[in-house]
């Protein structure tokens, strides 16, 4: 079974809108981080966000922020106000002790927004 | 502060020949990690280094690929008889382990290798 699963290959978003993008994650180990990254077509993975599976709250950094919603096993990214600079792949990551805390990866979505 | 760099940004090789490539952590890093990508995938875990130990191999990884990182800084990936196969975007990070959840990386820009 997968891990991570980004159910969304391509999206197109009007510049300004706000977007999700989704991920869901299947672990048993109740300690997990998830993460969020962008890789934009210079090749560099950027770091987004992170959630920790015993944070509280979401986890919000300026425009990003994640709608984790544990039960569901989801951790969808928002982007605020989306900008043409925000066109990349994004790439969804959880770490878990049963795979000795590696990163696993997301297949990606590759976000296009439209001026 | 700079960042992950790798080098070269970009290599051609012909079919068996071997290819080395190296990544250079942001300097107070002591985790060093390599990446493979492919289009369309998110990328492969190879192997990652704390200081000059190399503590996990991916078991995917054939025995013609071999990573040193002899003074806990830089790193080289080496693959020997390269294959039309090994053709991929290899990717270098690096992180300062805090806690074993919420280690974030820093990844460099990747050397893309294409094998004729």
């Amino acid at each position: 079974a997968q891990k991570i699963t980004q159910t969304q290959p391509g999206m197109f978003v009007q510049e300004k809108e706000a977007v999700t993008l989704d991920c869901t994650y299947d672990t048993s180990d109740p300690s997990y981080g998830l993460f969020w990254y962008k890789q934009p077509s210079s090749g560099e993975m950027i770091f987004l966000i992170y959630q920790g599976s015993y944070d509280q709250q979401n986890a919000t950094e300026g425009r990003y922020s994640l709608n984790f919603q544990k039960a569901r096993k989801s951790a969808n990214l928002v982007i605020s106000a989306s900008q043409l600079g925000d066109s990349a792949m994004y790439f969804c990551a959880m770490r878990e002790l049963d795979s000795n805390y590696q990163l696993i990866w997301g297949a990606g979505t590759k976000l296009i927004i439209k001026p | 502060d700079t960042g992950v760099s790798q080098d070269p940004r970009h290599k051609i090789t012909k079919r068996g020949q071997n290819v080395t490539f190296r990544c250079d952590p942001i300097s107070e890093h002591n985790r060093l990690y390599w990446y493979r990508q492919t289009l369309g995938q998110g990328p492969e875990f190879l192997t990652y280094f704390q200081n000059e130990a190399q503590l996990e191999k991916s078991r995917l990884l054939s025995d013609r690929f071999s990573a040193e990182r002899p003074k806990g800084s830089f790193s080289t990936l080496e693959i020997q008889r390269t294959e039309q196969g090994d053709s991929a975007m290899y990717l270098c990070a690096s992180s300062l382990v805090q806690t074993a959840s919420n280690e974030k990386l820093f990844f460099g820009s990747g050397t893309q290798l294409s094998v004729l």
